[in-house]
């Protein structure tokens, strides 16, 4: 079975610009998580999709945005790029009321 | 509000011996734990879980064991090996909803 993937691996934004990080879950997976990842701290939850709608959201402003599709596969948005933005992005996918999440290799993005 | 902590940064152990990852909690609602491994440049790497209704669970060198009075929870490898060196994430969740991560401890095994 495939794991999560994510794409691009790596991107350089201006600030002030818009960007679209894009996950592919695991086979078999209908939920799927994001999480920023600043450097030298642990993960912190954005929001989590099932079934195309959001399923809960953590403590990020409304320019953090996201969609799932009907393959379950994943976009996360971000507007009007912040400095701070700068971060690992991680995409976790997992089956609706289970606990095995996994995770894919993330997109370092960088804000200049 | 850091309902997860780590308050270790990093660990450093010999080779053959026990490492021992430490994770405190304060939300008494959280039902299921996780430690997650980290390599650079890669995504978090499920190591071993725990239900909030037992103490321990153990699978080969790797062992968590929950202490519900004390919010508290451990990660014992043993032996360690080389390998073993990477950055060590504990989380928690209630509900299997969202992840909460604590802030990660950096493992060395010396040889």
């Amino acid at each position: 079975e495939t794991g999560v993937t994510q794409s691009p691996t790596h991107l350089i934004k201006t600030r002030g610009q818009q960007v679209t990080l894009r996950c592919s879950s695991q086979s078999g997976h209908n939920t799927v998580s994001w999480y920023q990842q600043a450097l030298g701290q642990g993960p912190q939850f954005i929001f989590q999709y099932y079934r195309e709608e959001e399923n809960g959201r953590g403590n990020f402003p409304p320019r953090f945005s996201g969609l799932q599709f009907p393959n379950y596969s994943s976009e996360l948005n971000v507007n009007a790029l912040e400095l701070d933005d700068s971060a690992l992005y991680l995409c976790a996918s997992s089956s609706d009321g289970h606990y095995g999440y996994t995770f894919g290799s993330g997109t370092r993005l960088t804000v200049v | 509000d850091q309902q997860v902590k780590q308050n270790s940064p990093s660990l450093s152990v010999q080779e053959g011996r026990i490492s021992i990852l430490n994770c405190d909690y304060t939300n008494s609602m959280f039902d299921y734990f996780l430690w997650y491994k980290k390599y650079p440049a890669e995504g978090p790497t499920f190591l071993i879980s725990i239900s909030s209704i037992k103490d321990k669970n153990e699978d080969g060198r790797f062992t968590v064991f929950l202490n519900k009075s004390a919010k508290h929870l451990s990660l014992h490898i043993v032996p360690s090996q080389p390998g073993d060196s990477a950055v060590y994430f504990c989380a928690a969740t209630q509900g299997a909803q969202k992840l909460v991560f604590g802030q990660g401890t950096r493992l060395t095994i010396n040889p």
